[in-house]
């Protein structure tokens, strides 16, 4: 099972940022915390991942508290094309599968 | 570079029949992962696989699945005698597997319906 927790759903306005919290406070000091989305009937998009500094990419910031228990994904300028179900993942020491959880459905509106 | 390839991207089979699904990972990977993801629900990991290895098939089904990544050619997963609970869209996914990190890179997908 998941071992990360995110809210169901969110709503954000094109052109705002998104902020997708996400909590993993059972972490382990050397597992990463993965950011993935799937929009609608595609397969799942790497987005970025983290171990314990803030990080970003041309897709994202991903900003990780002190204490590594919670993570916020930040999507600077939210578009329609962002809506997609977004998953939080901590990578699972010694194991190579991702393990998805229900995920956070982010719908941008116009 | 060409991303994760599968075909057929959507299959029909009658129950009892047998689906093969393929998946070419990006160049210069070898490492293959697939995922099922049933109606409304959220994916699932079934097996992870190197050239001619299984490396985790802890997801797998016990009976009717399988898979193989043979040294030349593309990663087969293949369900026999398949029945309407097997309908579902099937990712493959594949990795560079860098030192302590695990990105993966998925495929568009194979959507099974078993009539």
């Amino acid at each position: 099972d998941a071992k990360t927790t995110q809210p169901p759903s969110m709503d954000c306005a094109e052109g705002r940022a998104a902020n997708l919290p996400c909590n993993h406070s059972t972490i382990s000091g050397n597992e990463y915390v993965y950011w993935y989305r799937q929009i609608h009937s595609q397969g799942p998009q790497y987005i970025i991942h983290g171990l314990k500094n803030n990080e970003t990419n041309e897709m994202a910031s991903l900003i990780i508290t002190e204490d590594r228990k919670s993570s916020t994904l930040i999507l600077p300028h939210a578009t329609l094309r962002d809506t997609a179900v977004y998953y939080c993942i901590d990578h699972q020491g010694g194991s190579e599968k991702l393990v998805f959880g229900k995920g956070m459905k982010l719908t941008v509106n116009p | 570079n060409a991303g994760v390839m599968q075909n057929p991207r959507h299959l029909v089979r009658r129950r009892g029949q047998e689906a093969r699904l393929r998946c070419s990972p990006m160049k210069g990977h070898s490492h293959v992962y697939w995922y099922r993801q049933l109606p409304e629900e959220g994916l699932k990991f079934m097996v992870y696989l190197q050239k001619e290895n299984i490396i985790d098939e802890s997801g797998m089904p016990k009976e009717r699945f399988s898979a193989e990544f043979p040294k030349e050619g593309p990663s087969i997963l293949r369900i026999q005698q398949v029945v309407r609970g097997d309908s579902a869209a099937y990712f493959c996914a594949s990795s560079p597997r860098v030192a302590g990190k695990n990105i993966q890179y998925f495929g568009a997908g194979t959507r099974l319906s078993v009539l």
